[in-house]
């Protein structure tokens, strides 16, 4: 039974249209995350949701909007595609942001390619 | 916002033990330090974490000196499949909020 789930694993598209990647955790975690990593690694934090309250947003295009349903789902939109942004996202939850000694769990990521 | 430096990567064989460290200057005095490990295609998975002096479990070790402005992971007897990337991770607070900032990460290869 997963804890994090994304789906979907890999999406290919074309410059200029819209998609969204969803995210689920069955684990009753207050705070979800979405996480970008580029071709060289580097994981960077894009967005953060606790208690369906966005709290931190990082300097992130416009383009990109996470939307929460409820506190098991974060679902990442992005409009507008472009090339730069082909990269792994990966959302994360975690029991309690403002907890020190939190622990995130990751879902197995999304390829998204930019053709 | 605490930051961190790592190794970009390491070589090491089979059966030696691997030493990791992480140096975060900023690090804010109720934070804890978090290694977590990430292998191809996945994503990045919990393997330690500590507040200060050492930490064990089953698969590491986290060593952490008084002043907390580094850590050092220890990876006894590392086999071909601990080959990964490995991340040290400090909490960060912006304003009420917490921030899970991870490094840029250290490769570790182990060569038989």
């Amino acid at each position: 039974d997963t804890a994090v789930s994304q789906t979907p694993k890999y999406l290919v598209t074309q410059m200029g249209n819209d998609k969204s990647i969803k995210c689920e955790q069955n684990l009753g975690h207050d705070t979800m995350y979405w996480y970008k990593q580029d071709s060289k690694k580097f994981l960077k934090i894009m967005f953060s949701y606790n208690n369906k309250e966005l709290i931190i947003n990082e300097t992130v295009p416009n383009r990109f909007s996470p939307k929460s349903p409820d506190k098991a789902h974060l679902n990442l939109h992005i409009n507008s595609l472009e090339l730069g942004d082909s990269a792994v996202y990966f959302c994360a939850s975690s029991q309690d942001v403002n907890m020190p000694n939190t622990e995130a769990f990751f879902g197995q990521g999304t390829r998204l390619t930019v053709v | 916002l605490a930051k961190t430096t790592q190794p970009i990567s390491m070589d090491s064989y089979e059966g030696q033990e691997v030493n990791i460290t992480c140096s975060h200057n900023n690090i804010a005095t109720n934070d804890y330090i978090t290694w977590y490990q990430q292998f191809p295609s996945q994503g990045p998975r919990f393997i330690i974490q500590g507040y200060k002096t050492k930490v064990t479990n089953e698969v590491a070790s986290l060593f952490i000196p008084a002043d907390r402005k580094s850590s050092t992971l220890s990876l006894p007897r590392v086999s071909l499949s601990d080959t990964a990337v490995y991340y040290c991770l400090v909490g960060a607070r912006t304003g009420s909020a917490r921030q899970l900032t991870f490094g840029s990460g250290t490769q570790l290869t182990v060569l038989p």
